[in-house]
């Protein structure tokens, strides 16, 4: 069975610009949730989606959105980069949910110039 | 909310030895708690979990053990190898917390030859 890819592997860009990033996760799992590394604040969690809605987020500032489609593919936009988004960014899949064993896949490195 | 705090942010043990990685958290409510293990360049990969109505679960060379009265929650490794080496990561869910999973700093383990 594939484990959960993201794409792309390695971004940069300036301020100011957006980026969308995309997850697909293991086939059959229904939820996907997204999470921003770095090494000052860790592991936090952005938001999570089944079956195309979001069913929980975390704190962080509406320049952080994403979505789900029908084949449980999710992709993250991040609007306005700041600096301090410099991250990696990675995402999980899971059967039923956050309470369910999350499988994270490789993340995206984002760095903002 | 959920406040998780590691004990120690590295620990480096012999080749053979046992490890015990350490875990508080804040909220009694919490009810599911993992174990990561993350190596470098890629994501966090699940180990092992235990719910809350247990205080002790056993997988093949790791042991999760949770303790509900003074919040703590640790990880043993048995006959650490090399290959064991990577940051070690607790993470917490809980229904009447957020709806969300929180993270701890993580423990780099280093294992000596």
């Amino acid at each position: 069975k594939a484990g959960v890819t993201q794409t792309p592997r390695y971004l940069i860009k300036t301020r100011g610009q957006q980026v969308t990033l995309s997850c697909s996760p293991i086939s059959g799992h229904r939820s996907v949730s997204w999470y921003q590394q770095t090494p000052g604040q860790g592991l936090q969690f952005l938001f999570e989606y089944f079956s195309e809605t979001q069913r929980n987020k975390g704190n962080f500032p509406g320049r952080f959105s994403g979505r789900q489609f029908s084949n449980s593919r999710s992709e993250m936009n991040v609007s306005t980069l700041e600096l301090g988004d410099s991250a990696l960014y990675l995402c999980a899949s899971s059967l039923g949910g956050l309470a369910d064993t999350q499988y994270f896949g490789p993340g995206t490195r984002l760095t903002v110039l | 909310g959920e406040n998780v705090g590691l004990h120690l942010p590295t620990l480096s043990v012999q080749e053979g030895d046992n490890s015990i990685i350490n875990c508080a958290y804040s909220n009694s409510a919490s009810d599911y708690f993992i174990w990561y293990k993350q190596e470098s360049g890629k994501g966090p990969q699940f180990i092992i979990d235990i719910r809350s109505n247990m205080d002790k679960r056993q997988g093949q060379r790791v042991t999760v053990l949770l303790n509900k009265t003074v919040k703590h929650l640790s990880l043993q490794i048995a006959a650490t190898q090399p290959g064991d080496s990577a940051v070690y990561f607790c993470a917490i869910y809980g229904e009447t917390s957020g709806s969300r999973l929180t993270f701890g700093e993580g423990t780099q383990l280093t294992v000596n030859p």
